[in-house]
């Protein structure tokens, strides 16, 4: 299957910081990502549709500005999340959105561990 | 919106035996459903995926049955083997509607040696 990258795979901040996370579509273009969170023994939440070149589409109670989302190029969206606080801990998955070939696949990245202090 | 029911939520089985997880979902026109195996601290792997114009699609161990009148898709794995051992996820989704994947709550599935 094709490859999803995300980086870091792990980090730890202070409260108030901001803190970026990359997603890569290793060997596809992905006109499509997709922002999950999951908390301990849950399932994935989305978070919000990143479209290369446009604006994300975020999900119902997740606040855009805390959440800012980028998708600069066809292989790359990136999550900052901003004045990051405890609450803010979590695992953060990306997923990317594969149509080659005339099938409609998402690929997921391996996640970012992300905890505030 | 769409919602996805899993069951069970947790399931043991001995090495060799079968394992079944089931979902049903409730938006009739989803059509695609796919299910992901999610190790502990990785993110989800892709282990095989249905269509709405099939009924069945099998990959070596694993297999889905998708029943649409019923609205509900089962994932079965034979013979198991303890790395099998995960937590399994289904989901649906529209794919003319961007394919924005709902995901039931997860299967922890044990293959005890």
């Amino acid at each position: 299957g094709a490859v999803v990258s995300q980086h870091p795979s792990r980090v730890i901040c202070k409260s108030g910081t901001s803190v970026k996370i990359e997603c890569r579509s290793l060997d596809f273009q992905a006109t499509t990502m997709f922002w999950y969170r999951q908390f301990p023994k849950q399932s994935l939440m989305l978070m919000a549709t990143s479209n290369e070149g446009s604006k994300a589409t975020y999900e119902q109670g997740v606040e855009k500005d805390k959440f800012l989302i980028n998708h600069a190029s066809l292989t790359l969206s990136t999550l900052t999340v901003t004045s990051a606080h405890p609450e803010d801990s979590s695992f953060y998955i990306c997923s990317a959105r594969d149509l080659a070939g005339g099938r409609d696949t998402q690929y997921f990245g391996p996640g970012t561990r992300l905890t505030v202090l | 919106g769409e919602n996805v029911e899993q069951h069970p939520s947790t399931l043991s089985v001995q090495e060799g035996d079968s394992a079944v997880i089931k979902c049903t979902y409730s938006d009739s026109a989803s059509n695609y459903f796919p299910w992901y195996k999610q190790e502990l601290g990785k993110g989800p792997q892709l282990i095989i995926d249905i269509r709405s114009n099939v009924g069945e699609k099998k990959d070596q161990r694993i297999a889905v049955t998708l029943n649409k009148t019923a609205k509900h898709f089962s994932l079965h794995i034979t013979e198991t083997q303890p790395e099998d051992s995960a937590v399994y996820f289904c989901a649906a989704s529209l794919e003319a509607a961007g394919n924005k994947l709902t995901f039931g709550g997860g299967t922890r599935v044990l293959v005890k040696p």
